[in-house]
């Protein structure tokens, strides 16, 4: 069956603008999940969605939002970009069911300037 | 936050060593993964242990899990050069909703 499928790979934008990201799960996988990948915080977790309804958050400001489709396809958005908002940003794919493993997709690399 | 640390942050073994890491956390638990991750690629899910569970096989990868010192250990046997790679632990908290934490990880240079 298909993997995950982040969009775009790569993704160069400038201070202040806005960027929307997409994931699309595994068929069937009804729960999305988004990470922040940096080299100085780490893998963080920034929000999950599960059957259109965001169920859980991340510490992080107001400008990362998403949003989660019929489809279980997801969006997220990030506005007002800063310079420290580079970094790989991961989606995960799940059941939903909680308890199992994720399948990641391969990521989307935003870079500000 | 992170929610806990790893050891070592960098590991350099031969061909066919064995490599440990250590990973250590900071709340209860419904059960510890392992990740591995390719030259700032995405994650690949290893294997998953739960908090009920002490000890777990996958092929070349053993996993213990010491809930009563928050601890946990992945052992790859035999090391290959393909193994190169960043190694992470991440905790799915009890009653939390599909919300991994995430180690600072491991990088393991597998030399031929």
């Amino acid at each position: 069956k298909a993997g995950v499928t982040q969009t775009p790979r790569y993704l160069i934008k400038t201070r202040g603008q806005q960027v929307t990201l997409s994931c699309s799960p595994i068929s069937g996988h009804r729960s999305v999940s988004w990470y922040q990948q940096t080299p100085g915080q780490g893998l963080q977790f920034l929000f999950e969605y599960f059957s259109e309804t965001q169920r859980n958050k991340g510490n992080f400001p107001g400008r990362f939002s998403g949003r989660q489709f019929s489809n279980s396809r997801s969006e997220m958005n990030v506005s007002t970009l800063e310079l420290g908002d580079s970094a790989l940003y991961l989606c995960a794919s799940s059941p939903g069911t909680g308890g199992g493993g994720y399948t990641f997709g391969s990521g989307t690399r935003l870079t500000v300037v | 936050s992170q929610q806990g640390e790893e050891d070592p942050q960098a590991l350099s073994i031969q061909e066919g060593e064995n490599a440990t890491m250590n990973c250590s956390y900071k709340t209860s638990i419904n059960n510890l993964q392992w990740y591995r991750q390719n030259s700032g690629r995405g994650l690949v899910h290893l294997i998953l242990i739960r908090s009920n569970e002490r000890e777990k096989h996958s092929g070349r990868l053993r996993v213990t899990l010491d809930t009563s010192k928050k601890s946990s250990s992945l052992l790859i046997t035999a090391s290959r050069a393909a193994d190169t790679a960043s190694y992470f632990c991440a905790t799915d908290e009890s009653g939390g909703y599909n919300k991994l934490i995430f180690g600072a990880g491991t990088r393991l240079a597998v030399h031929p």
